[in-house]
């Protein structure tokens, strides 16, 4: 099983640039990396995507080392409204989505 | 387009009892997964459907069951109903494979007394 590992728990200040990094040593070859945001009492939000390098969209960039074994989501500037539990998601050769238990970031003032 | 659906968005059952969530996917969407979330497990994926069928699975019990019909719309069903039941029952749709870019709904939270 491609299982994710993420810190538990993240505190940064507004304004701040915010790296969460994921740890996947057994992700499959064709497997995608996914990031999702979720706020309290509402379901997962997608925020990015990937398969290698690094991918980059108008709120997040996904940065992925060669050996795919790891993968580091870095929000650029965050706010108070980036207060949320972020997932990385490993899709397995058999479809299988695994959830991890997120990492709960924490914005400053 | 309109986001992903469900109903009702709260629901309070007791013990033994059975319980049918609804979820209406993103029109054009055919594959429609379920997931259950809670503060001591987090997000657990229930099983998927495309195109009426059940295409994966996770490691639940069998008094978990779903379907999908005809226009992607689906339903899960609780039978015999425990207190460790009670979470967040979230649905997500994608357009194909499941593990592309899925769209959730805002959950039906069931609490099981």
């Amino acid at each position: 099983l491609a299982k994710t590992t993420q810190p538990i728990s993240m505190d940064s200040y507004e304004g701040q640039e915010v790296n969460i990094t994921c740890s996947h040593n057994n992700i499959a070859t064709n497997d995608y990396i996914t990031w999702y945001q979720q706020f309290p009492s509402q379901g997962p939000r997608f925020i990015i995507q990937g398969y290698k390098t690094k991918v980059t969209n108008e709120v997040a960039s996904l940065f992925i080392p060669a050996d795919r074994k790891s993968s580091t989501l870095s929000l650029p500037r965050v706010s108070l409204s980036d207060t949320a539990v972020y997932y990385c998601l490993v899709g397995e050769g058999d479809d299988k989505i695994i959830f991890g238990k997120g990492t709960r970031l924490h914005i400053l003032p | 387009k309109a986001g992903v659906t469900q109903t009702p968005r709260y629901l309070i059952k007791t013990r033994g009892q059975q319980v049918t969530l609804s979820c209406s996917p993103i029109s054009g969407h055919r594959s429609v997964s379920w997931y259950q979330q809670t503060p001591g497990q987090g997000l657990q994926f229930l099983f998927e459907y495309f195109s009426e069928t059940q295409r994966n699975k996770g490691n639940f019990p069998g008094r978990f069951s779903g379907r999908q019909f005809s226009n992607s719309r689906s339903e899960m069903n609780v039978s015999t109903l425990e207190l460790g039941d009670s979470a967040l029952y979230l649905c997500a749709s994608s357009p194909g494979r499941f593990w592309e870019t899925q769209y959730f709904g805002p959950g039906t939270r069931l609490l099981v007394l």
